[in-house]
């Protein structure tokens, strides 16, 4: 399966707790992105990484939230010390090298903050 | 006024009708134009991805851009019952990094 891999598929956190989701990318893709969807919401940009950059967090809150993609391994959103209104979905978007709009999405995080 | 705009429906025709699915988008800048579909609790799949104004199809789809009117379609011919999922339109331009901006998702159900 050459698609978007993201994991865990669930998972539930209590207040004040980290939760760490993880995704690969296509493979011979390099650009990775996130994405959150809301209940009721559409899907916001949260951040757009290269392999051990951050080219655009602009979509990121200003604090709790951190993501990396390092040079072996997945690319990690982290979002220290949740809150309920983290609760969402989480995903993740890969596209080639050439970074143009084509993206695929992995199957999502569903993240339940108790 | 939100980057991109879509009805949320819910649309329900019968099978076999032609859907028309709409965006309105208010960024003249965007260059690149996605429809993707999204079944209940799984990811976006990627249905169309076209650069600029004209029209794409693929197989039972098409899509339409008009930058004019900044105005953005997907059509299904001989819609089946398993079209039915939320169908998002996305845009991006290549001075925003391209991450998308996607509208908030038009609900369709085909009724056998």
């Amino acid at each position: 399966n050459a698609g978007v891999m993201q994991n865990p598929r669930h998972l539930v956190r209590r207040r004040g707790q980290e939760a760490r989701l993880r995704c690969s990318p296509m493979k011979g893709h390099s650009h990775v992105y996130w994405y959150r969807q809301l209940p009721e919401e559409g899907l916001k940009f949260m951040v757009y990484l290269q392999k051990e950059n951050i080219i655009d967090e602009s979509g990121m809150p200003k604090e709790r939230f951190s993501a990396e993609f390092p040079k072996e391994g997945p690319s990690i959103l982290r979002i220290q010390q949740v809150v309920r209104g983290d609760s969402a979905a989480y995903f993740c978007a890969s596209s080639p090298g050439t970074g143009q709009g084509e993206q695929f999405f992995g199957p999502g995080t569903r993240l339940t903050v108790l | 006024q939100k980057e991109v705009e879509q009805d949320p429906g819910p649309l329900s025709v019968p099978e076999g009708a032609i859907v028309s699915l709409n965006c309105t988008y208010s960024n003249s800048a965007f260059q690149y134009f996605m429809w993707y579909r999204q079944y209940s609790r799984k990811g976006p799949e990627l249905l169309m991805y076209t650069y600029s104004s004209g029209n794409k199809e693929d197989g039972r789809f098409t899509a339409q851009v008009d930058k004019s009117s900044k105005y953005i379609s997907l059509f299904i011919r001989d819609s089946q019952p398993s079209d039915s999922a939320t169908y998002l339109c996305a845009t991006s331009n290549s001075n925003s990094g391209y991450a998308l901006n996607f509208g908030k998702g038009t609900s369709l159900l085909v009724t056998p």
